[in-house]
């Protein structure tokens, strides 16, 4: 499968603990987003990186949120000390962002229950 | 900071029948507009997309215009099938100083026989 993946695709917390997404963008793809949805809305922006470097955060992106991509392939996407309003699907997207490359490919989501 | 506007929420059609769904968007600079489809529990898929140089595009049955003095969009999908039935979501990006894509709210379309 040569698409974005993320892991876990489920995940059920209880408020309070941390979670820790990943990402796998498409190979050549040198840019990275994470987005997060709720039921009945588009997704909304959080962050993105360009390589590993993050060059945009949402103030959506709380200080218990961090996301990094060390090597420019894979992404985590970390919270702490996670709260109810955290449920949500969070997905990632990746494109090749140069030129006229702006189609964004995404990911299945990983869809976190916070109990 | 960009806000698209997408209506309607909720669209009927019978199957044949043409479906229009349409978006405004706040930034003028904003030149890349893209539509996704997302089917119940899957991600969202691109569809079509336009640039601000273009005022119309067409793939087979699905076609986008785009007016940039109104600044709007609008997806229009002709003789739907049961299959095109899904959550379509509107997104707008300038390519010049941002990546990240704002959506809209989404439509629900359901197709019915």
């Amino acid at each position: 499968d040569t698409g974005v993946s993320q892991d876990p695709r489920h995940k059920i917390t209880k408020r309070g603990q941390n979670v820790t997404f990943r990402c796998d963008p498409i190979s050549e793809h040198n840019r990275l987003y994470w987005y997060r949805q709720t039921l009945g809305q588009g997704p909304e922006f959080l962050t993105y990186f360009q390589n590993e470097a993050q060059l945009e955060k949402s103030r959506l992106l709380s200080d218990r949120f961090s996301a990094e991509r060390p090597k420019g392939s894979f992404s985590t996407l970390e919270i702490q000390r996670t709260e109810q309003g955290d449920s949500a699907m969070y997905l990632c997207a990746s494109s090749l962002g140069s030129g006229i490359f702006n189609e964004q490919f995404f990911g299945p989501g990983t869809r976190l229950t916070v109990l | 900071g960009e806000n698209v506007e997408q209506h309607p929420s909720t669209l009927s059609v019978q199957e044949g029948d043409s479906a229009v769904i349409k978006c405004t968007y706040s930034d003028s600079a904003s030149n890349y507009f893209p539509w996704y489809k997302q089917e119940l529990g899957k991600r969202p898929q691109l569809i079509i997309d336009i640039r601000s140089n273009v005022g119309e595009k067409k793939d087979q049955r699905i076609a986008v215009t785009l007016n940039k003095t109104a600044k709007h969009f609008s997806l229009h999908i002709t003789e739907t099938q049961p299959e095109d039935s899904a959550v379509y979501f509107c997104a707008a990006l300038n390519t010049g100083t941002a990546s990240k894509l704002t959506f809209g709210t989404g439509t629900r379309l359901q197709v019915t026989l």
